[in-house]
């Protein structure tokens, strides 16, 4: 099915530890995004790609990283895992022409213990 | 600066029940506004968006919101709720700045039988 995929669904670090998660979609959308959703205060932007080749910050941006590596894929790293990144994160891809309508992968549930 | 506030974190409504849930929202322009919804373990699905066409926007599943201007409101409402309808609700204010989206934060749905 066509859509946004993340991997891994699943992840523990110990602080300090580096990872990245990946998204890649196949919708030929020139936008895509990293939210992360904490209990009562929905979903934030951490980053986004308004079109391969830009990356800018959202409002959290603080501890992560990304890189938009083609059109279909954009990924987020953390360089040093803190407890405070501990989220479910989320992926969404959109087309630029059409105002808010994205598709959401599943999501990462990540866990920095 | 555009945002959106929904009123109650949870909502816990009969089986048949009327379900409203509240949102409003602050911006300077005429906004574009969404709700979507996310099921347990998944990533969120759109349900509905206002686009400033009809101020009464019907959506999936028998859901429809309503634009007030003079409120700056943008409430979804279900007139009958099904068991399947338990998800949590966001409601979202678009920027075409960087087509990103700002969500509230959220609104857990319980329905009871």
């Amino acid at each position: 099915n066509a859509g946004v995929t993340q991997t891994p669904k699943f992840q523990v670090l110990k602080t300090g530890q580096s990872m990245t998660l990946q998204c890649a979609q196949d919708m030929n959308h020139n936008s895509m995004y990293w939210y992360r959703q904490d209990p009562g205060m929905g979903l934030r932007l951490i980053y986004y790609s308004a079109s391969e080749g830009t990356t800018d910050k959202g409002e959290v941006p603080n501890g992560y990283n990304v890189s938009r590596l083609n059109k279909r894929e954009f990924s987020l790293r953390l360089e040093s895992a803190a407890p405070s990144q501990t989220s479910v994160y989320f992926c969404a891809s959109s087309e630029s022409t059409v105002p808010g309508g994205y598709t959401f992968g599943s999501g990462t549930r990540l866990t920095v213990v | 600066a555009q945002s959106v506030t929904q009123l109650g974190s949870h909502v816990s409504v009969s089986e048949g029940a009327l379900v409203l849930l509240r949102c409003n929202y602050s911006s300077s322009v005429p906004p574009y506004l969404f709700w979507y919804v996310q099921y347990p373990n998944q990533g969120l699905q759109l349900l509905l968006k206002y686009t400033s066409a009809a101020t009464l926007v019907k959506g999936i599943n028998g859901f429809e919101a309503e634009f007030k201007k003079s409120e700056t409101s943008f409430h979804l409402t279900k007139p009958s709720a099904h068991m399947s309808d338990a998800a949590e609700y966001f409601c979202a204010v678009w920027k075409a700045a960087g087509n990103k989206l700002t969500f509230g934060g959220g609104t857990r749905v319980l329905v009871k039988p």
